[in-house]
């Protein structure tokens, strides 16, 4: 069946390290796939998205590209700081009506 | 846009006592999705409507748990009679068509 599968948690890093959340995925068709971003407190937030292969999603510094060969959309930052602390959340849809989560990977960034 | 509405922000009660969600949809979104977070098991999403209908309700726990969609603008999620287990953080969430979920703030739900 279609999953995503993100690399497990947490992960620290000290301010202006650079950012990689492995994910990857697997679909029988061409899904449209996501990064979501949850806040202490707070709901889901879009950070990104990428519809089709080779795409590139960017936002707030946050990059991720919709690799088919690799079935994988791993999201990327350069410099975080600490206000990017978060849950990072990756999915994937079809038919925009059921969105398949991972896991989440909480990120802590220290000054 | 004021984004997805729910409410209460926060809901405490006793074992056996009946709860009830709120959410209001972004207007014009015709998808409405519940979910449940929790340490243990993530994010479940436990129903979604189309139009006010409900498609797929495999998510949700067991018969305690109902939701219903009386119009575009408004739905509620039901848990009767709740249990401790049941605490968590409750989701609403809406799309329109096939393309980006938008989320609400949660509902944190504790059972005693």
């Amino acid at each position: 069946g279609d999953s995503v599968t993100q690399m497990e948690g947490p992960v620290t890093l000290s301010e202006e390290a650079f950012l990689t959340i492995n994910c990857t995925y697997t679909a029988t068709g061409y899904p449209s796939l996501f990064w979501y971003v949850q806040y202490p407190g707070e709901g889901l937030q879009l950070l990104l998205k990428a519809t089709k292969a080779d795409d590139k999603g960017s936002n707030k510094g946050f990059e991720a590209t919709y690799r088919k060969e690799t079935t994988s959309f791993h999201l990327e930052k350069g410099s975080v700081q600490v206000s990017d602390s978060a849950v990072y959340f990756c999915a994937l849809t079809y038919t925009g009506n059921q969105f398949y989560f991972g896991t989440g990977t909480s990120l802590t960034v220290i000054p | 846009d004021a984004g997805v509405i729910q409410s209460p922000r926060h809901e405490v009660t006793e074992m056996g006592q009946e709860v009830t969600l709120r959410c209001k949809p972004i207007s014009g979104h015709d998808y409405l999705f519940w979910y449940r977070q929790t340490m243990m098991r993530g994010l479940e999403l436990l129903i979604y409507f189309n139009n006010n209908v409900p498609i797929d309700d495999s998510g949700m726990p067991e018969d305690r748990f109902s939701a219903k969609m009386p119009n575009a603008s408004f739905s509620t999620l039901k848990i009767q009679p709740s249990e401790p287990r049941d605490s968590a953080v409750y989701f609403c969430a809406s799309s329109f068509h096939k393309d980006t979920q938008y989320f609400g703030p949660g509902t944190r739900l504790t059972v005693l």
